[in-house]
Parts: structure tokens; sequence; C-alpha cells
């Protein structure tokens, strides 16, 4: 079965670009997180959301962030514009259930970012 | 404020020794408790979890503990092998509800030969 699919892998662009993430999460999965990985601050959930609706955003660090969820197979994570600081791994994962509760939530293998 | 804490970026174990990662939360709701793995290049995966319930939970070779007086649990690793080494990431969520881990900053285990 495929996991959860992540595009691009890799990704350098210039600060002040726009920036797009994606993500297909596995089939059947009605939970989709976004997660974004730094030294500093480890995995930072940036938003969550539960059958395409977007539940928590409480983590995105600032309206130059935006996440949709336009349908059950696909998420994209958008950041306009791009600062160098926002150099980091993006996480996709997802799960049937939600992440409490001890439920798995699976992970891609992450999309990198460097703003230069 | 980061409510799950691993204080230590990094442990060298050698091979056939024990591993001991260590964990500790300040949040006194989260009543479930996980551990992910993560090789380079990879997206974090499941390891071992635990319920608050619970003191201790084993599976083969990873052993995690709880101590909910001290807000501290620990993964324990006997034998450790070459292949653990990784980041190890602690993760603990609230039971219940179909909720948001919350996630430390991951302790690098390289496991010597």
């Amino acid at each position: 079965d495929a996991g959860v699919i992540q595009s691009p892998r890799h990704e350098v662009t210039e600060m002040g670009q726009e920036v797009t993430l994606r993500c297909k999460p596995i089939s059947g999965h009605d939970y989709l997180f976004w997660y974004r990985q730094t030294m500093m601050r480890g995995l930072e959930l940036l938003i969550y959301f539960n059958n395409n609706v977007p539940i928590d955003d409480s983590g995105m660090p600032e309206d130059r962030f935006s996440a949709k969820m336009p349908n059950a197979s696909f998420s994209t994570l958008k950041i306009q514009p791009s600062e160098p600081r926002d150099s980091a791994v993006y996480f996709c994962a997802s799960s049937s259930t939600g992440g409490g509760g001890g439920n798995t939530i699976y992970f891609g293998e992450g999309s990198w970012l460097t703003v230069v | 404020d980061q409510q799950v804490k691993q204080n230590s970026p990094s442990l060298s174990v050698q091979e056939g020794r024990i591993s001991i990662l260590n964990c500790d939360y300040t949040n006194s709701m989260f009543d479930y408790f996980l551990w992910y793995k993560k090789y380079p290049a990879e997206g974090p995966t499941f390891l071992i979890s635990i319920s608050s319930i619970k003191d201790k939970n084993e599976d083969g070779r990873f052993t995690v503990f709880l101590n909910k007086s001290a807000k501290h649990l620990s993964l324990h690793i006997v034998p450790s092998q070459p292949g653990d080494s990784a980041v190890y990431f602690c993760a603990a969520s609230f039971t219940g509800t179909a909720s948001k881990l919350t996630f430390g900053t991951g302790t690098r285990l390289q496991v010597t030969l």
C-alpha cells in the first residue's frame, strides 16, 4: 500500500517567492496533519484537518502560511512570501482516527525547504 | 513553550549495551505517550506507546517507562544495535479526543560497534 506521498522532496527558493508543498494522504484516512521539523523546536504541528475541514490551525506561524484540503486525497501548504527562517523539513501525516489516544499517525518522507 | 522536552540532543551507546532516552512533559493532562523513530531522509515511524494507566510497556527490545508523578518517561533499548541509530521523538496526547500529538525536539542515538 502507498504511504503518505509528499512533493517536492526538496525545494530551494529565493526569499519572497511563493512555495507550495503537496500531500496525498493514505487512502481512507480522514485526518491529515502538517508538521514542521526544526532543530530548535523539533516537530511542531502547524495545522490538521478532519474530513477535509481545518480543525486546528493554531500552530500556523504567520499569515504567510496557509493550508487547504480541497478533497480527501490532496492537501497543500503554501508559504507566501517565503523567508529564510521558513527553511525546515515539512512533514505531512495522516491517520484514520486522529492523533490522540495512542492512535498511530503515518508520516510522509518530508519536503526539505531551503529559502535563500 | 515546550510542553514535551527531550533535554539530551544526542546519545552515544556501544552495541549490546542499554540505551536510555528520556522525556519530560509539563502538561499533567497528557495521558498517552508515544515514541517515534526517524531515520535520515525518512518520515518518523511509530515505535511504542504507553497509556497513563500503566507504568511500563514492553515490546521486544524496547520498553517504555512512565513516572506520572515526575512527569517523566523513558525509552530503554536492550540490547542496542547499530540499526537503532536514529532520532527518537517523544510525543504526548490526550485520550478521548481526535487530537494532535505534541512532540519533543528529539534525541539522536548513535550505536557504535
